[in-house]
């Protein structure tokens, strides 16, 4: 168990929707990263935050996105599904934003869009 | 042409092969080098890290950096049932920031 938790586990929608995926970090850590792993793409970095402001983005499509509240957990916002959305979605924390530390994952969020 | 290439196998071994995992990069600035492995059904876990070249070893596990080539190794010695899962190289460039992950290698060890 790495202390990340993600919120739900599964969810099944329909294209057009709108979802809301969460994360709580591990105690103390203050940075949250949001990856999205896909068969075709594999594990894809999408946006990063520290200490509620967002740090570093990646390939994080305009529909989506997220934030991160005082308490430090994190919420990825996903709008207009696609069918191509579907996907596994993790977040990952660590102590700091800069430093060399270990990116500690989560079980995922497994997103199914029908 | 993604940053990091990776193999997806899937690789399938009998219980205690050895085993050599490859990655390959693009970005000459990457300096940190990850293997994560991920068991079904859950999120990627860090196994071996590596900063720069050269080899680093932890138990039956050893990692391989050669920044001349761009390539990533991850030897698994006496390979166990247990092994089976992917395995998923990743870089960055600094400290810090995001990873950049190879699509994984699916390894199955049967016994």
């Amino acid at each position: 168990d790495s202390g990340v938790t993600q919120t739900p586990k599964h969810l099944i929608t329909a294209t057009g929707q709108r979802v809301t995926l969460r994360c709580s970090p591990r105690s103390g850590d203050l940075s949250v990263y949001w990856y999205q792993q896909s068969l075709d793409q594999g594990l894809q970095f999408l946006i990063q935050y520290y200490n509620g402001e967002e740090r570093a983005k990646g390939n994080i499509l305009e529909r989506f996105s997220a934030q991160q509240f005082p308490d430090l957990h994190s919420e990825l916002n996903l709008s207009s599904l696609e069918l191509g959305d579907s996907a596994l979605y993790f977040c990952a924390s660590t102590p700091t934003s800069g430093g060399d530390n270990e990116q500690f994952f989560g079980p995922g969020t497994r997103l199914t869009v029908l | 042409q993604k940053e990091v290439e990776q193999d997806p196998g899937p690789l399938s071994v009998p219980e205690g092969a050895i085993v050599s995992l490859n990655c390959t990069y693009s970005n000459s600035a990457f300096q940190y080098f990850m293997w994560y492995r991920q068991y079904s059904r859950k999120g990627p876990e860090l196994l071996m890290y590596t900063y720069s070249s050269g080899n680093k070893e932890d138990g039956r596990f050893t990692a391989q950096v050669d920044k001349s080539s761009k390539y990533i190794s991850l030897f698994i010695r006496d390979s166990q049932p247990s092994d089976s899962a992917t395995y998923l190289c990743a870089s960055r460039p600094q400290a810090g920031t995001a990873l950049i992950f190879g699509k994984g290698t699916t390894l199955s060890v049967s016994s």
